[in-house]
């Protein structure tokens, strides 16, 4: 079975662009998290989706947004891109609506210049 | 405010001994207690799991140690190997498992021949 996918997997954009990060979950997940990790350090929660709804959000900028779609993929968006948000952002899926076996996908580089 | 504080930062065992991280949480809503593996590049991988109403947990060579009075959780690597070497999380969430996670900052472990 497929895991969590994520695309893409490395991108360089520069400072004041935008940028759309996508993720797939694993077949029969509903539930769609999305994380932040900064170089040598956990992963950050940013936002939470269930059966297309927001479910939780992060401390992040409204800079941040995300949806999910009817097949439960997800996309995080980025506007008004600065330094500091160069990070690994991470999906991850799990069965239900739950926090717990959270399933991780492989990440996204992204690096803003 | 760092909810779970992790320690070491970094670890370095020799092939056959046994690794040890420790974690500590203070909100005593916490009721998950996940322990993640990252190697390089890579997301987070799900390795073993404990919830509060048990003291220990047992799968292949990992082991979750919980002192729900003290709010500490350990890891412990029994005959490290030095396929084991990456970064290990631990984890937490709250209200069985409905708030998302929220990770200790990583300890970089290396296993020596």
């Amino acid at each position: 079975d497929a895991g969590v996918t994520q695309s893409p997997t490395h991108l360089i954009k520069t400072r004041g662009q935008h940028v759309t990060l996508r993720c797939s979950p694993i077949s029969g997940h509903k539930s769609v998290s999305w994380y932040q990790q900064v170089l040598g350090q956990g992963p950050q929660f940013i936002f939470q989706y269930y059966e297309k709804e927001e479910r939780g959000r992060g401390n992040f900028p409204d800079r941040f947004s995300a949806r999910q779609f009817p097949n439960y993929s997800s996309e995080l968006n980025v506007n008004a891109l600065l330094l500091g948000d160069s990070a690994l952002y991470l999906c991850a899926s799990s069965l239900v609506d739950r926090g717990t076996e959270a399933f991780f996908g492989q990440g996204t580089r992204l690096t803003v210049v | 405010q760092q909810q779970v504080k992790q320690s070491p930062q970094s670890l370095i065992v020799q092939k056959g001994g046994i690794s040890i991280i420790n974690c500590a949480y203070e909100n005593t809503a916490f009721d998950y207690f996940p322990w993640y593996q990252q190697f390089p590049g890579k997301g987070p991988a799900l390795l073993i799991a404990i919830r509060p109403d048990v003291s220990e947990k047992k799968e292949g060579r990992f082991t979750i140690s919980f002192n729900k009075s003290a709010k500490q959780f350990s890891l412990h690597i029994m005959d490290s190997q030095p396929g084991d070497s990456a970064t290990y999380f631990c984890a937490a969430s709250a209200n069985s498992g409905n708030t998302p996670l929220v990770f200790g900052k990583g300890t970089r472990l290396s296993v020596i021949a």
